[in-house]
């Protein structure tokens, strides 16, 4: 079964020092990998997907299928980036799995203090 | 914003008394999905569309149900509310590729 694990439930960080926010997934196969951000009083949105190993907002995020992992990190934190970030898998449908369905951890509230 | 708006965007009920909530899109995105965001649980899918009246269970669907009439609308029914669904709800929806687009919200406070 899909698993999407977030360890930390909150991290705090000051300004300028490096943040990593840890995932951690379970699935056989080969899975799509998302990292969403909810700032404050605003709606979920997609900040990166691993297909893409793009840079948004100065964070990047590599899938390590050895570790099953997809850490998202940035080197300098910043205040806006503090946010509730979640980590999301998407099965292929080959799998038999529910269209478009993505698999949510739990999120990880960031706090970059001044 | 792929055009979703939620409503109500706050609402107070008591146990026992049916709710609904409506997920509007203008982006006739064939996909709509409803989600629960809870403390310590992140969000979790309640149900979802893969199109006019085709709908599923999502991992948390007992005590909802949902009905799709059109391309733009998907609603959620609470038949009847308990204190374990306040929650703030999620409607999102893909028109097919990787991204999902949510609403803003509904906060639902069930006493």
């Amino acid at each position: 079964a899909q698993r999407v694990t977030q360890p930390e439930k909150l991290l705090s960080v000051f300004k300028g020092a490096p943040v990593e926010l840890k995932c951690n997934y379970s699935y056989s196969g080969s899975p799509e990998l998302f990292w969403y951000v909810q700032y404050s009083r605003q709606r979920l949105q997609l900040l990166l997907r691993h297909i893409s190993r793009e840079s948004i907002k100065g964070f990047t995020a590599d899938l390590n299928k050895g570790e099953t992992s997809f850490h998202l990190k940035k080197p300098f934190a910043q205040e806006e980036d503090s946010a509730m970030y979640y980590c999301a898998l998407k099965a292929p449908r080959n799998r038999g799995s529910t269209l478009g369905r993505l698999y949510f951890g739990r999120g990880t509230q960031l706090t970059v203090w001044p | 914003d792929a055009g979703i708006t939620q409503s109500p965007r706050h609402k107070v009920t008591e146990t026992g008394t049916p709710v609904t909530l409506r997920c509007h899109q203008t982006e006739n995105h064939r996909y709509m999905y409803w989600y629960r965001q809870d403390p310590g649980h992140g969000l979790r899918l309640i149900h979802y569309s893969y199109g006019v009246k085709d709908t599923d269970k999502g991992e948390v669907s007992d005590g909802y149900s949902v009905s799709r009439s059109k391309t733009e609308d998907f609603l959620l029914t609470l038949e009847s509310a308990t204190s374990s669904q306040t929650s703030v709800y999620f409607c999102a929806t893909t028109g097919g590729t990787d991204t999902q687009y949510f609403g803003p919200g509904t906060r639902l406070t069930v006493l």
